[in-house]
Formats: structure tokens, C-alpha cells, sequence
């Protein structure tokens, strides 16, 4: 089963913030908070991933909060490029933990 | 620096027939991965590799074969195609132990 839980599906105005929600509370002290993207039919792309400090690239940002049980990914300036199914994924970090990729959320990001 | 590399990218095959996908990857990966994709689906994955010579069942193993002979190449086998195996397979691999997934383009199979 899923460890997260993610709306199917949200809109955003092109140069707007895109705020991408997550819930994940089950979380164990020992998971790390994962964010992919799979634009139309490629193959997913990391964005990025981070424990419990907000972390940022080049490409997001990810807020994680003090209880660890949600998180959202900030896509500061949204650009049509950004349309894409987003997915958030907790994972163990170290040893052979796979990542689990549930069904995603998709973001539509609008002229 | 090619990044992941899958090939044939699209294949048709008839029920009972056999096929081999190949992944491969010229960033020195040790972990390589085997999923698929169905319409409206997240990933599933089918099996993955932690090193050469080494193999494990993922999620869905269930008629798929693979064998990682060098550390560079993970094959995906179908030794008997069903028409329940038509699906995009796309192929991953990472650093040992890292979240950091970097995946191929896909494969997308037919079965008739």
C-alpha cells in the first residue's frame, strides 16, 4: 500500500507558485520524503528529496513539517513544462529499498 | 554520456512469442531496475538488480526474467508473451543505497 497520499489532480496559473500537497502519516524517523515527475510519457524525473529540513534546487523546494506528516513541493515560478504527473514517495534511505510510486498527482499548469 | 538507455522502444509481439528489452546505463550505476507502467497507473516495479550477477523479485515478477551479466546492462526477458504484459517498461538505476532514480526513455510492448 501507498505510503502517501496525494489530491489526483490540481491546477496552476503559468508564472504562479505551484504548491504541491502531501500527507504521509505513517512516516518513520528513518524515511526520507521523495518527489518525481513524469512529464506526459517519459520516464520519471527526480526533483528532489529531504528528511526533515526544508531542502531547494535548482528546480523546487520542499517543505516538510515539524511532525514529518505532510509535505509540499513548491514549484516557485510554474511554466507550462510543469504539466506533469507529480509523485511523492517515501523511502528508507540506504540498503535495497525500492521506491514505490503510487498513482500520482496531476499538476496542470495553465496559460 | 548517454544517461539510461532502453532498447527497442516499441515492439509488437503475438501471444507466446519471447522478447528481451535491454537497459543500459554508462553512469556506473551499481542498483538498475525493471518497471512498468499501465494507462492510469503508477509504477510497478517487476524486478531490479543491486550489483552484477545479483537479481530480486519486485511487486510484479510474474513472468519476466532478468539476468545483469555486467554491471552496465539489465536485461528484461518475456519468455512467453501475454497479452496482460502490454504495458510501458521503463528501466532505472542509482547509486547504491540512493532514492535517486535515473530512468530510460521507455519501452512500449504490444502483446497481440
Amino acid at each position: 500500500d501507498a505510503k502517501t497520499t496525494q489530491p489526483p489532480s490540481m491546477d496552476c496559473a503559468e508564472g504562479r507558485a505551484a504548491n504541491l500537497p502531501c500527507n504521509h502519516s505513517t512516516i518513520s524517523g528513518n524515511e526520507y520524503v521523495y518527489w518525481y515527475r513524469q512529464i506526459h510519457s517519459q520516464g520519471p524525473q527526480y526533483i528532489i528529496h529531504g528528511l526533515k529540513n526544508n531542502e531547494t534546487n535548482e528546480m523546487a523546494s520542499l517543505i516538510i513539517t515539524e511532525d514529518r506528516k505532510s509535505s509540499t513541493l513548491i514549484l516557485p515560478h510554474a511554466t507550462l513544462r510543469d504539466t506533469a504527473v507529480y509523485y511523492c514517495i517515501v523511502r528508507s534511505q540506504g540498503g535495497s529499498e525500492k521506491l514505490v510510486f503510487g498513482k500520482g498527482m496531476k499538476l496542470t499548469v495553465n496559460p | 554520456n548517454a544517461g539510461v538507455t532502453q532498447t527497442p522502444k516499441f515492439r509488437v509481439l503475438k501471444t507466446g512469442q519471447s522478447m528481451t528489452l535491454l537497459c543500459a546505463q554508462d553512469m556506473n550505476h551499481e542498483y538498475m531496475y525493471w518497471y512498468r507502467q499501465d494507462p492510469g497507473m503508477g509504477l510497478r516495479l517487476i524486478h531490479y538488480s543491486v550489483g552484477e550477477g545479483t537479481t530480486a523479485k519486485g511487486e510484479v515478477p510474474d513472468g519476466y526474467n532478468v539476468s545483469r551479466l555486467k554491471k552496465q546492462n539489465f536485461l528484461l526477458g518475456l519468455e512467453s508473451a501475454a497479452p496482460s504484459q502490454t504495458s510501458v517498461y521503463f528501466c532505472a538505476s542509482s547509486f547504491r543505497g540512493t532514492g535517486e532514480l535515473f530512468f530510460g526513455e521507455g519501452s512500449r510492448l504490444t502483446v497481440l
